[in-house]
């Protein structure tokens, strides 16, 4: 099955500054990768999504790359502000599969 | 996006008893539902998907007895979580998906039992 890897378990970054989280998976036939941010006691929400037929996609500071050879696919926030401040995960969904199988979270703190 | 709501936000219980939780997706038809379990500081785990009209999946380790799924309508699951022991308090969390793959989480259900 698919198996998801994400990097760094706990991220510090200075209010303006940029963050970067990354992910791999094992499955080549993956095609849909989507972002989760989850604030404390709430649950997971969309922030952005890709498929395999994109390299890169971009929703105001938040972009998403993603690299089919390699088989990773990372998270970019531009300009972090304190309410970027949340527990971040991503997802693979395998071709064929309805399951999304999940990263084990990063958790972003910025700093003011 | 798409908006799931569940309910109830906290449950306390004694141990024993039974406790519903519903998730309803409020502005969209969900053929297919997800229910998950979430520990503190811990990644979702997949309890089972649930498809309207039909009996759920589980995955496996998940006794089906114990946390029996409901999909009667497009917009309602429900997980029922019976005779619940201490053990079973997590975080709670269902998912709506829309079209092929994406997937809308609710709000997540507390529950605590004694």
């Amino acid at each position: 099955g698919e198996n998801v890897e994400q990097h760094p378990s706990t991220l510090s970054v200075q209010e303006g500054d940029s963050a970067v989280i990354k992910c791999t998976y094992s499955d080549s036939a993956s095609n849909y990768f989507p972002w989760y941010k989850q604030e404390l006691g709430k649950g997971p929400q969309l922030i952005i999504d890709i498929r395999s037929n994109v390299g890169e996609k971009k929703d105001q500071r938040i972009a998403v790359t993603l690299n089919k050879t390699a088989k990773h696919f990372s998270l970019h926030i531009t300009e972090t502000q304190p309410e970027d401040s949340a527990v971040y995960f991503c997802a693979a969904r395998g071709f064929g599969n309805e399951k999304l199988t999940f990263g084990t979270g990063t958790r972003l703190t910025i700093i003011p | 996006g798409a908006v799931v709501s569940q309910h109830p936000s906290r449950v306390i219980c004694k141990s024993g008893t039974s406790v519903k939780i519903e998730c309803r997706s409020l502005d969209f038809q969900a053929t297919t539902m997800f229910w998950y379990r979430q520990f503190p500081k811990q990644s979702l785990m997949l309890m089972a998907t649930s498809n309207e009209g039909s009996k759920a999946t589980y995955e496996q380790g998940v006794e089906k007895d114990k946390f029996l799924i409901n999909h009667a309508s497009l917009t309602l699951s429900t997980l029922t979580v019976t005779s619940a022991h201490p053990e079973d308090s997590s975080f709670y969390i269902c998912s709506a998906r829309i079209g092929i793959d994406t997937q809308y989480f609710g709000p997540g259900t507390r529950l605590t039992v004694l």
